[in-house]
């Protein structure tokens, strides 16, 4: 069966700080990748997605990155955090067979800017 | 902009009752929709699905309603119980680019 995981659970980390966040999936091939961003009591909003190895689409104008080193490996990054950042980030997959199909989501990271 | 909306934010439910989470689409475009339901300081957990081509699926104890005339998206929950407990999200596919789109979400408070 396919899993997804994410680490760290929690971080702290102050301004100006760089920032990684990594994402791995097990048990599927050329999965598509997305990273989500969560404000507290909010929807999710899409930051990042990527359909292959090194294909990186950006939704919104930010303060981070994505890379795709590898099939199943999706990294969140960031040079200097702002206070801004603070959320709870969530790393999910689906299958790289078209678009009718659910994502599936880590249990995300929650991170803190201070 | 298009967008997912919810239009109640909060609901509260007797245990045992059914509960129905409502969520208004603006894309008709959209042809693949998901309803998540997300537990506090977890990731959002598949519940069910719906494509375009169909207006309702069933799946344990849930039921999702599409009316795409009056563009809007259901779930029924039957027999709710404590263990629902949580904020429920709607979603869409949008046609071009596979991304999908949620809604603020509805919190759903199960009183026991």
């Amino acid at each position: 069966s396919q899993t997804i995981h994410q680490w760290p659970a929690t971080l702290v980390q102050p301004v100006g700080s760089p920032l990684s966040l990594e994402c791995t999936v097990e048990g599927t091939s050329n999965p598509n990748l997305y990273w989500y961003r969560q404000a507290a009591g909010r929807g999710l909003q899409l930051l990042f997605y990527s359909v292959g190895i090194g294909q990186i689409s950006s939704e919104v104008p930010q303060n981070l990155s994505a890379s795709r080193p590898q099939d199943r490996q999706f990294i969140l990054s960031s040079k200097k955090l702002l206070l801004s950042d603070s959320g709870f980030y969530l790393c999910a997959w689906r299958t790289g067979q078209g678009n009718n199909s659910p994502l599936h989501f880590g249990n995300g990271t929650r991170l803190t800017v201070t | 902009g298009e967008s997912v909306g919810l239009h109640l934010p909060t609901l509260s439910v007797q245990e045992g009752d059914n509960s129905i989470i409502n969520c208004a689409y603006s894309n008709s475009a959209s042809d693949y929709f998901i309803w998540y339901k997300q537990e506090s300081g977890k990731g959002p957990q598949f519940i069910i699905d719906i494509r375009s081509n169909m207006d309702k699926r069933q799946g344990q104890r849930v039921t999702v309603l599409l009316n795409k005339t009056v563009k809007h998206l259901s779930l029924q929950i039957a027999a709710t119980q404590p263990g629902d407990s949580a904020v429920y999200f709607c979603a869409e596919n949008k046609v071009r680019g596979g991304k999908l789109i949620f809604g603020q979400g509805t919190e759903l408070s199960v009183k026991p």
